[in-house]
């Protein structure tokens, strides 16, 4: 069985550009979340969704930040503009659902903004 | 904001050697997680022990859980090199699957 599919593995960008990020979760999996992971630190949780709805975006800055599920399967994150602060590994995670403890992640995508 | 702390934040052992990792965390919990995350991958599930568990064991993995101190340890009996990852605790609190995750401990297991 596939895994929780990331791409890309890397991306440097520079600052005040846009760059996107995109994940497959685990076949079935209902709830998918964005988590990002700065050096030598735990994940943060960015976004939750549960199929198509974000369900806790609390954490998530708006102003540069957006989010997307279509279809409640793949789901995309998107910077713009980026800034030298956002330079980290942003990871996806997957969940058969709430409750169900478990979540399975993808290896992330490592951001570098010059 | 990170629920959890690890203690310690790096961990050296000889190979053999059993490595202890605690995790104490600031509210209720429904369940508490441990990963690991080798260097640069993702995070990879170990465990989970329920708020109503005490401790819970998974090959050469031991955890705790003592919710009146709001804490929780890791125990890797006889280490191997191939042990060495950051390990991080997790809590699943509230209604739903929402995991706050701690800031992890840096074990490194020699040869």
């Amino acid at each position: 069985e596939a895994g929780v599919v990331q791409s890309p593995r890397y991306k440097i960008i520079e600052k005040k550009q846009p760059v996107a990020f995109w994940c497959n979760p685990i076949s079935g999996h209902n709830t998918l979340y964005w988590y990002l992971q700065n050096l030598g630190q735990g994940p943060e949780l960015l976004i939750r969704y549960e199929n198509e709805e974000a369900v806790d975006d609390s954490q998530l800055p708006k102003d540069r930040f957006s989010a997307e599920r279509l279809k409640g399967v793949d789901s995309t994150l998107k910077i713009q503009p980026a800034e030298l602060g956002d330079s980290a590994v942003y990871l996806c995670a997957s969940s058969l659902g709430m409750n169900t403890g478990e979540l399975f992640f993808g290896e992330g995508s490592r951001l570098t903004v010059l | 904001s990170q629920q959890g702390e690890e203690d310690p934040q790096a961990l050296s052992i000889q190979e053999g050697e059993n490595a202890t990792m605690n995790c104490s965390y600031k509210t209720s919990i429904n369940n508490l997680q441990w990963y690991r995350q080798n260097s640069g991958r993702g995070l990879v599930h170990l465990i989970l022990i329920r708020s109503n568990e005490r401790e819970k064991h998974s090959g050469r993995l031991r955890v705790t859980l003592d919710t009146s101190k709001k804490s929780s340890s890791l125990l890797i009996t006889a280490s191997r090199a191939a042990d060495t990852a950051s390990y991080f605790c997790a809590t699943e609190t509230g209604g739903g699957n929402k995991l706050t995750f701690g800031t992890g401990t840096q074990l490194k297991v020699e040869l």
